[in-house]
């Protein structure tokens, strides 16, 4: 069985500084992981997917997060962040042949 | 990536009625999924909607309370029947090319039961 675990359920940050949202995961076998963007009254954005290859990913606009296998996590970071990033950040593991399994996600809220 | 469209976006409706929400993609997709989101909660997978034949159901989730239907490769519908104000979550559809593909989501349906 998988399982998420996003040990931060809220993270108040202040306007420009760098930010980190953990994600830990939990498989018996390879995974995907892929982290999502929510903001108010809409559905998940992919912000950015580990498939194979770099365990460093980027995504279009700043966030990065790395894969650390040894260590069961896929944290999100954002060096500068901007009062648009506010919203419900959202980490998935996804084992070959098995459904997405989604954490329980962070509300990341950044204060002017 | 795919353009997803649920309908509607939102209802009201009374306990003991039914509603039926429709996902429309504008390209033909492999796999399609209908998840719950409970108030403040993350994403549940309801069942997986497979184009022909008979959805298959997640754990704790039934035809009877949630009848799915894919008749082709770029519409499906979820009908929560019967429902009672446990029901009220946002619905969301989400499709994926292939299996290992990301999944990607409409808007999502927030629905609240009186």
């Amino acid at each position: 069985a998988q399982s998420v675990t996003q040990l931060d359920s809220q993270v108040p940050v202040f306007e420009e500084a760098p930010v980190e949202l953990r994600c830990n995961y939990s498989s018996s076998v390879s995974v995907y992981l892929f982290w999502y963007v929510q903001y108010p009254n809409q559905g998940l954005q992919l912000l950015l997917k580990y498939l194979s290859g770099s365990t460093l990913v980027e995504s279009i606009n700043g966030f990065e997060a790395e894969f650390n296998k040894s260590q069961t996590s896929f944290h999100l970071r954002k060096p500068s962040v901007h009062i648009s990033d506010t919203a419900e950040y959202f980490c998935a593991v996804k084992g070959y042949g098995q459904n997405f399994v989604f954490g329980p996600g962070t509300r990341l809220s950044v204060l002017p | 990536s795919a353009v997803i469209s649920q309908k509607p976006s939102r209802d009201i409706c009374q306990r003991g009625t039914s509603l039926t929400i429709q996902c429309q993609v504008d390209s033909q997709v492999t796999m399609m999924f209908w998840y719950r989101q409970q108030p403040g909660q993350s994403l549940t997978l309801i069942a997986t909607a497979n184009q022909g034949s008979e959805a298959t159901y997640e754990s704790g989730f039934v035809i009877d309370k949630f009848p799915i239907s894919r008749p082709n490769l770029t519409f499906s519908t979820l009908t929560v029947s019967n429902m009672s104000p446990e029901d009220s979550s946002i619905y969301l559809c989400s499709v994926a090319e292939t299996e290992n593909q990301p999944q990607h989501f409409g808007d999502g349906t927030r629905l609240s039961i009186l």
